[in-house]
């Protein structure tokens, strides 16, 4: 089974620093993604960026890139010149196929404050 | 472009009454849709998805179902509410390939008293 871990159940970072939220994964399949979301006071889940097992280069999506190590199995999210818009709460999940269905497992996020 | 609509927003229903949720995405066919719940803070828990009309999987059991009338309409139901219900529900969509991306509902948020 598929397991997805976010230690860091808050952070908190200065405007225009980065920050780093940590995710670290379980799986025994070979082929599999890895997927961050945001999620505002709203509610609405926004989907922020991908690394897939075989992709060689780290992501980068804007503001957003994963610091992906497969041997360690960890896919940490890098924030950089955080905006007070970036506060949130941020999750790791890890996309699975079975049965038919892509699947995803959500880890218990981190919630990320950005101050002046 | 695709867009994918949940209502309502909002509910609040005593113990022991039926739940209808509905979820609709528009701008794509034969998506795979999800319901996920989220407890007050917590992660997503995975409750149903479904690849097709009639082709529906149950990850959890428990006192809700799913249904799926329509390509691109899917809907959480319950013939009873437990105070245990009460939470966030996200639907989400996909195409469906490798490494596709689920887009999510804007959700809707239910108290059972």
């Amino acid at each position: 089974a598929q397991k997805i871990t976010q230690t860091q159940p808050g952070m908190f970072v200065q405007e225009k620093e980065a920050v780093t939220l940590d995710c670290t994964y379980d799986t025994s399949d070979p082929s599999y993604g890895l997927f961050w979301y945001k999620q505002p006071s709203s509610g609405e889940m926004i989907f922020l960026i991908y690394q897939g097992s075989y992709d060689q280069q780290n992501a980068t999506e804007g503001r957003y890139s994963l610091n992906f190590q497969k041997a360690r199995k960890s896919a940490n999210l890098v924030i950089s010149a955080s905006q007070l818009g970036d506060s949130a709460m941020y999750f790791c999940a890890i996309h699975w196929i079975t049965g038919g269905g892509n699947k995803l497992t959500f880890g218990t996020g981190t919630q990320l404050k950005v101050e002046l | 472009s695709q867009t994918i609509h949940q209502w309502p927003a909002t509910l609040v229903q005593p113990v022991g009454s039926p739940l209808s949720l509905e979820c609709t995405v528009e701008g794509t066919s034969n998506p795979n849709l999800y319901w996920y719940r989220q407890a007050a803070g917590r992660g997503l828990q995975l409750l149903f998805y479904s690849i097709g009309i009639d082709q529906i999987s149950s990850e959890v059991p428990q006192n809700l179902s799913a249904s799926r009338p329509q390509d691109r309409q899917f809907i959480l139901s319950s013939k009873k509410l437990l105070l245990s219900d009460s939470g966030f529900y996200l639907c989400a969509w996909t195409a469906g390939g490798p490494g596709d991306t689920q887009y999510f509902g804007p959700g809707t948020r239910l108290t059972v008293l």
